[in-house]
């Protein structure tokens, strides 16, 4: 069964600190993977975007690892602020039909303290 | 900021009220989705379309139903609400990107919060 799986669930951290988010997958075959971030109340906003060749990707404070073998993917989010709190969501992408199915995650929830 | 939008922001209705949330796009994107979204729980396909006149069934059951007339407007309709439609509903549009237009990326617009009394 296709899934995918993020751990914490939810996270607490203080301004300045670092964190890394974690994305397990099942889904094969394997397109690529997204982070999106989606702040409350807001629809998800696209971080970055991975294929299978591709192991590793940055924006801003923002970097992605992939690990394609062990289908493991990774957020890490540097010196953070007020404004990442929101949920973190993976998604990955198959090749099984012309749409490019999607499996969301259940997204974990960042919390930035001041 | 994608140019996708979304009404009502927030509805609540009673038991049995037809409703319609409308979806627009200003990007010209062939491909137009709608996902359910329930607190701390995945985003469910419900509906897309892939141009005019072309709509399908997602992968989570859903009694709404939905329209493509024109590229770039995608609404959806609950024609008896229940209790059991309170959700949040995200409208979707996408592009394909890279060589082989694969990576497609997906622009979620705000979404309609809707409680159903």
């Amino acid at each position: 069964k296709n899934q995918v799986e993020q751990s914490p669930q939810s996270l607490i951290i203080l301004e300045g600190k670092n964190c890394t988010l974690q994305c397990n997958y099942t889904v094969s075959p394997f397109s690529n993977l997204r982070w999106y971030k989606q702040d409350t109340g807001r629809g998800p906003v696209s971080l970055t975007i991975m294929t299978f060749s591709e192991n590793t990707k940055s924006n801003g404070r923002y970097t992605a690892t992939l690990d394609a073998d062990t289908k493991q993917s990774s957020l890490h989010i540097t010196a953070s602020q007020l404004s990442d709190s929101a949920s973190y969501i993976c998604v990955v992408s198959d090749r099984g039909s012309t749409l490019g199915r999607l499996y969301f995650g259940r997204g974990t929830q960042l919390t930035v303290w001041p | 900021e994608a140019d996708i939008y979304q009404t009502p922001r927030y509805l609540v209705i009673g038991t049995g009220k037809k409703i319609t949330l409308e979806c627009s796009q200003t990007m010209g994107h062939d491909k137009m989705y709608w996902y359910q979204q329930d607190p701390g729980m995945e985003l469910h396909l419900i509906h897309y379309s892939y141009g005019v006149n072309s709509t399908e069934k997602g992968d989570l059951s859903s009694e709404s139903t939905v329209s493509r007339i024109r590229t770039e407007h995608f609404p959806l309709t609950l024609e008896s609400a229940r209790p059991s439609h309170t959700s949040q509903y995200l409208c979707a549009s996408s592009s394909p990107t890279g060589t082989s237009g694969a990576q497609e990326t997906q622009y979620f617009g705000p979404g309609t919060r809707l409680l159903v009394l």
